[in-house]
């Protein structure tokens, strides 16, 4: 069954604490996306992959950091210094000139 | 630059009435444009896309949107809601050539949220 899992659904982060946000998908696609989604602005690109072990900043990388060491897997760590976590955060992946597909999201909550 | 409007933040309609969700873009070449449905707490998914072959477009679940240039407009209808209907759409525009290679350019629109009324 293909697709683009995230997890964990809810994620609960204290002040100060590093959290990570998981993203696999099993479609074979090279491509990989973080989106961050506040209500009423829409979404808004933190980082994206082309390819394994390369990535680039979006709209509003600071605060946020990425790895693609393996094409599955596009891990999306919250660091202290993004003052403002709370929002729900989607990842996607694309194959060549297709579209995006979206994972079901992570929403991410500050204690 | 490459912009997208949603012109309605809420729409209410009756169920088995026609749904209207209208969508204004700009941008400098010809975009490829989409429509995308998110239920509460979940994903977005994609209704149906328009990549410069017909200028109607038909999707899922009954949906279609028409490409209107003259006009910079993709307005998405459905001839009758259904209370499935009810969700978050999204219109997004993609123009490589102001976004580069990299990131598709893709802009998202700040959503409609579409409430069926029974």
């Amino acid at each position: 069954d293909g697709g683009i899992t995230q997890s964990p659904k809810y994620l609960f982060r204290k002040e100060g604490q590093n959290v990570t946000l998981s993203c696999e998908q099993n479609l074979n696609h090279d491509a990989m996306y973080w989106y961050r989604q506040d209500p009423g602005q829409g979404l808004r690109l933190i980082y994206y992959s082309q390819i394994v072990n390369d990535f680039q900043k979006g709209d509003i990388a600071e605060g946020y950091s990425v790895s693609r060491e393996k094409k599955e897997s596009f891990p999306l760590t919250v660091t202290s210094a993004q003052k403002n976590p709370t929002a729900f955060y989607l990842c996607a992946s694309r194959r060549g000139g297709e579209t995006q597909y979206f994972g079901p999201g992570t929403r991410l909550l500050v204690l | 630059a490459q912009s997208v409007t949603q012109l309605d933040s809420h729409v209410s309609v009756s169920e088995g009435t026609p749904v209207l969700l209208r969508c204004n873009y700009s941008s400098s070449y010809s975009p490829s444009l989409f429509w995308y449905v998110q239920h509460p707490n979940k994903g977005l998914q994609l209704l149906l896309k328009y990549t410069s072959a017909a200028t109607l477009v038909k999707g899922i679940n009954g949906f279609e949107a028409e490409f209107k240039k003259s006009e910079t407009s993709f307005h998405l209808t459905k001839p009758s809601a259904h209370m499935s209907d009810a969700a978050e759409y999204f219109c997004v525009v993609s123009d490589k050539s102001s976004g580069g290679g990299g990131a598709d350019g893709l802009t998202f629109g700040k959503g409609t949220h579409l409430i069926i009324q029974p």
